[in-house]
């Protein structure tokens, strides 16, 4: 199994600013994932970050939007652009294994 | 394409009574299935996972699942559940050799009563 945390674990931010996610894993891996979680809701991708490439984003999500950062095998970033109180929401990253997926801690974002 | 059902969206059940919670998939290919539960104002974690072999899949905090092919369910049981136990628990399906892609139920809320 793999060891993901996230920075921060909750924040609370202003509507029109952008707050940048870290997620560290203790071992290299070739693919990271960022989801969302709306309050009551189960999780939808965000984007797939592949180390070396571009990153892959589901659709309803655009760059612009969500930036992400997958400068080595055992990191990424993810950034919520220009925030409105509708990007209130837990977003996890993931890493995956032969056969799944195990989960960051999530960071909990209220944007007022 | 896959799909997972959780027909219960909620689950009130006394403590040391036994829970089922049910899940649902289709899928056109193989799958693996997992069970991930998400405790109050945490992330998720991975409770326990049919790859192959024994259909019959436990944890280490007692509970278990069934993968029944011919139904096509993977529900988890546990015989006496504890006050720990409320959390959000979540049914999810991989196609085999798929690691980039995991679909989700809707999640069921354990609830346990005193």
């Amino acid at each position: 199994s793999a060891v993901i945390s996230q920075k921060p674990s909750r924040d609370i931010c202003q509507r029109g600013t952008s707050l940048t996610i870290q997620c560290q894993v203790d071992s290299q891996v070739t693919m990271m994932f960022w989801y969302r979680q709306q309050p009551g809701q189960s999780l939808t991708l965000i984007a797939t970050a592949n180390q070396g490439s571009e990153a892959t984003y589901e659709s309803g999500f655009v760059i612009d939007k969500f930036p992400i950062s997958r400068p080595n095998l055992t990191f990424s970033t993810l950034t919520v652009s220009n925030m409105s109180p509708e990007d209130s929401s837990i977003y996890l990253c993931s890493v995956g294994f032969s056969g799944g997926q195990y989960f960051g801690p999530g960071t909990r974002l209220t944007v007022l | 394409a896959q799909s997972v059902t959780q027909l219960d969206s909620q689950v009130p059940v006394f403590e040391e009574a036994p829970v089922e919670l049910r899940c649902n998939y289709s899928s056109s290919v193989s799958v693996y299935l997992f069970w991930y539960v998400q405790y109050p104002n945490q992330g998720l974690q991975l409770l326990l996972k049919y790859l192959s072999g024994s259909t019959l899949v436990e944890s280490i905090n007692g509970f278990e699942a069934e993968f029944n092919k011919s139904q096509t369910s993977f529900h988890l049981r546990k015989p006496s559940v504890h006050i720990s136990d409320t959390a959000e628990y979540f049914c999810a399906v991989t196609p085999m050799n798929r690691d980039d892609k995991i679909i989700f139920g809707k999640g069921t809320r354990l609830h346990i009563l005193p």
